[in-house]
């Protein structure tokens, strides 16, 4: 089964701080995915990135960056966490060729105070 | 312009009946993919099943059917005999372009109820 695990399932920061969020996946999967989740909002992709090092913007890219160092893990920066950062935050992965279909890990719900 | 309609934001429906969720989607891309994923409230998104634009029949697994009608550009999921284990969010998401980076485009998800 396709592993997707997330650092943390519930977070609480402070305004300013900087705040990393990891994924790893075991299926060695070429893409790899940040949304956040909001209620009646549906999920929003932040950033993606379809090898190590490369990464592109999604649609709500301001106030995050990521990194890929390595083909498995995927991280999420908040630079200076702002409150309205409070959110579900869902990583995932897939192939790059086929369907496109994309594993979840649980979530991280984080909260900035 | 959205690219994943979903009308209904909530749904009710009585234990062993059948629920279809509306989906539809805008696409001038000839290739396409469709998706349904159910998110219960532990929050982890599972995939449910697929359906292709070139794909000739209606995608089913198990108990989850997808009713595509490509000229409507309408991508509905029916559930039928629904459990109580069935009440979660659901959402159709769309990949554009079958081959490349494209990541898929997620609808706001309809919450499904089921009820005793």
């Amino acid at each position: 089964d396709v592993k997707v695990t997330q650092s943390s399932r519930y977070l609480v920061k402070r305004t300013g701080e900087k705040v990393f969020l990891e994924c790893v996946q075991d299926m060695d999967h070429e893409n790899m995915f940040w949304y956040r989740q909001d209620p009646g909002l549906g999920l929003r992709l932040i950033y993606f990135s379809y090898d190590v090092k490369m990464k592109e913007k999604g649609d709500i890219p301001e106030g995050y960056s990521v990194s890929r160092e390595k083909k498995e893990r995927f991280s999420l920066i908040l630079e200076s966490a702002s409150t309205n950062q409070t959110s579900m935050y869902l990583c995932a992965s897939g192939e790059l060729r086929g369907r496109g279909e994309q594993f979840f890990g649980p979530g991280t719900r984080l909260t900035v105070l | 312009a959205q690219k994943i309609t979903q009308t209904q934001p909530g749904m009710f429906v009585q234990e062993k009946e059948a629920v279809t969720l509306d989906c539809t989607y805008d696409t001038s891309d000839p290739s396409y993919g469709l998706f349904w994923y159910k998110q219960p409230s532990s929050g982890e998104m599972i995939f449910l099943i697929y359906q292709g634009s070139y794909d000739q029949q209606n995608a089913t697994e198990g108990r989850y059917s997808l009713n595509f009608q490509k000229a409507r550009k309408s991508a509905n999921l029916v559930i039928s005999a629904s459990q109580l284990g069935d009440s979660a969010m659901y959402f159709c998401a769309m990949r554009e372009a079958l081959s490349g980076n494209t990541p898929l485009v997620f609808g706001k998800g309809t919450r499904l109820s089921v009820i005793a």
